[in-house]
């Protein structure tokens, strides 16, 4: 498996409140991605990086934003969550643009 | 903006059977992924396909790839219970003679294989 970690796996919050998930990986993979997964939606990308400092926003950006201050680290943060948020978020890595993504464990997001 | 439609979404086989998944896309691309996902898990790589008429074969799984069609199909050769999960197509974002990292995934087709 990819050495990829998300954290935390499982958390509970409320409307309004600001929620930071953090993807590590070990793998010095120069791209990250992070998804959301909802039923009957498939995986929407949310933000990915190219590179420490360097981001882009994806499909479903809005409400969330990101930050890459280390190769290793990519962190999804929403500002003041809502309800649409409830979801399962993923972290992935690959080694270039074109190659094979490689997913993280999984991040369950419930905002009440 | 890039479509994927996956059919059918939901598959419920005999073990022994054969079957395919089809996965359609809307605009040019220059690589398609299939990936699987069993309940409550992460996703898991099967195939990359790149080039027109790319075929692909792991035990009972055969992806293809049809760039002119805008079509990969996904054939499951005498299903077996542990083939049991949900797949995935993906599709790679390409735009002015470029390829991004961006993935466009179709929904997803759920795959029950029963005794």
């Amino acid at each position: 498996d990819a050495g990829i970690t998300q954290s935390p796996r499982h958390k509970v919050t409320e409307t309004g409140t600001p929620v930071t998930l953090r993807c590590h990986q070990t793998e010095n993979h120069r791209y990250m991605y992070w998804y959301r997964q909802d039923p009957g939606h498939g995986l929407r990308l949310i933000h990915y990086s190219y590179g420490v400092k360097d981001t882009d926003k994806g499909e479903v950006s809005d409400g969330y934003s990101v930050s890459r201050s280390k190769t290793e680290d990519f962190l999804l943060t929403l500002e003041s969550a809502t309800s649409s948020q409830t979801s399962v978020y993923f972290c992935a890595i690959s080694e270039s643009r074109r190659e094979t993504q490689y997913f993280g464990p999984g991040t369950r997001l419930l905002v009440l | 903006e890039l479509k994927v439609e996956q059919n059918p979404l939901f598959l419920s086989m005999q073990e022994g059977k054969n079957y395919t998944i089809y996965c359609n896309y809307s605009t040019t691309s220059d690589r398609l992924y299939w990936y699987r996902q069993d309940p409550g898990k992460s996703l898991e790589s099967l195939f990359v396909l790149l080039s027109n008429g790319a075929v692909k074969q792991e035990g009972r799984l055969m992806a293809s790839l049809d760039t002119k069609a805008r079509l990969s199909t996904l054939h499951i050769t005498a299903a077996v219970h542990d083939l049991s999960a949900t797949y995935f197509c993906a599709v790679g974002v390409r735009a002015g003679g470029t390829s991004y990292g961006k993935l466009t995934f179709g929904q997803g087709t759920i795959l029950t294989v029963h005794p």
